[in-house]
């Protein structure tokens, strides 16, 4: 089974400034995927950032970027130049076989 | 194009009662998975569904839960004899690929049920 940890429950950032969410996960599999995904108080889950396993390169999403470290199984977020609209909950996600796994989440608040 | 609709978003069931969840995925989506949210806790995976076939129910418990997805209209989880401890926010995803190629599932607003 599949095990998404995220060891940050609560976070905080001044308004533009950068933040880096942690995210570790734990699989056997060689083919798979690593998502962030955002909850703001509506509950709706967004998809921020996806990444494919085999790809070395992070991916890069306008102010969402990852460091994605695959032999330490490391997942990390940054977001840069924070506003105010990206407090939320963030979920960690992986996905092989039939199911997605999350992480407990970061709850993410931004200062102005 | 829609997003994947949920309803309701809000139900309130006694102990004893069947609460009944409602997903319509995206257009040309074939694949519908549920899953819920305890508060404070992330979400856990609950039953996967293509049409008219469950494809992998592991994360379903195995007495009062039941999901289906009809040939038409929304897939429907179905909660028998509600228990206080059902209290949550149930979501459904949708995808238009199978989970082995890897795609993102898109999420709908969730239904949050609260058992009196």
């Amino acid at each position: 089974a599949q095990t998404v940890t995220q060891s940050q429950p609560e976070m905080s950032v001044q308004e533009a400034e950068t933040v880096t969410l942690s995210c570790t996960y734990d699989t056997s599999e060689s083919d798979y995927y690593l998502f962030w995904y955002k909850q703001p108080p509506s509950r709706q889950m967004i998809l921020v950032i996806r990444q494919e396993a085999y790809k070395q390169q992070n991916a890069t999403e306008n102010r969402f970027s990852v460091n994605f470290q695959k032999a330490a199984k490391s997942f990390s977020l940054k977001i840069s130049d924070s506003q105010l609209g990206d407090a939320a909950m963030y979920f960690c996600a992986s996905n092989t076989g039939n199911q997605f796994y999350f992480g407990t989440g970061t709850s993410l608040t931004v200062i102005p | 194009n829609a997003g994947v609709m949920q309803n309701p978003r809000h139900l309130v069931r006694r102990r004893g009662q069947e609460a009944r969840l409602r997903c319509s995925p995206m257009k040309g989506h074939s694949h519908v998975y549920w899953y819920r949210q305890l508060p404070e806790e992330g979400l856990k995976f609950m039953v996967y569904l293509q049409k008219e076939n469950i494809i992998d129910e592991s994360g379903m418990p195995k007495e009062r839960f039941s999901a289906e997805f009809p040939k038409e209209g929304p897939s429907i989880l179905r909660i028998q004899q509600v228990v206080r401890g059902d209290s949550a926010a149930y979501f459904c995803a949708s995808s238009p690929f199978s989970p082995r190629q890897r795609y993102e599932q898109y999420f709908g607003p969730g239904t949050r049920l609260t058992v009196t």
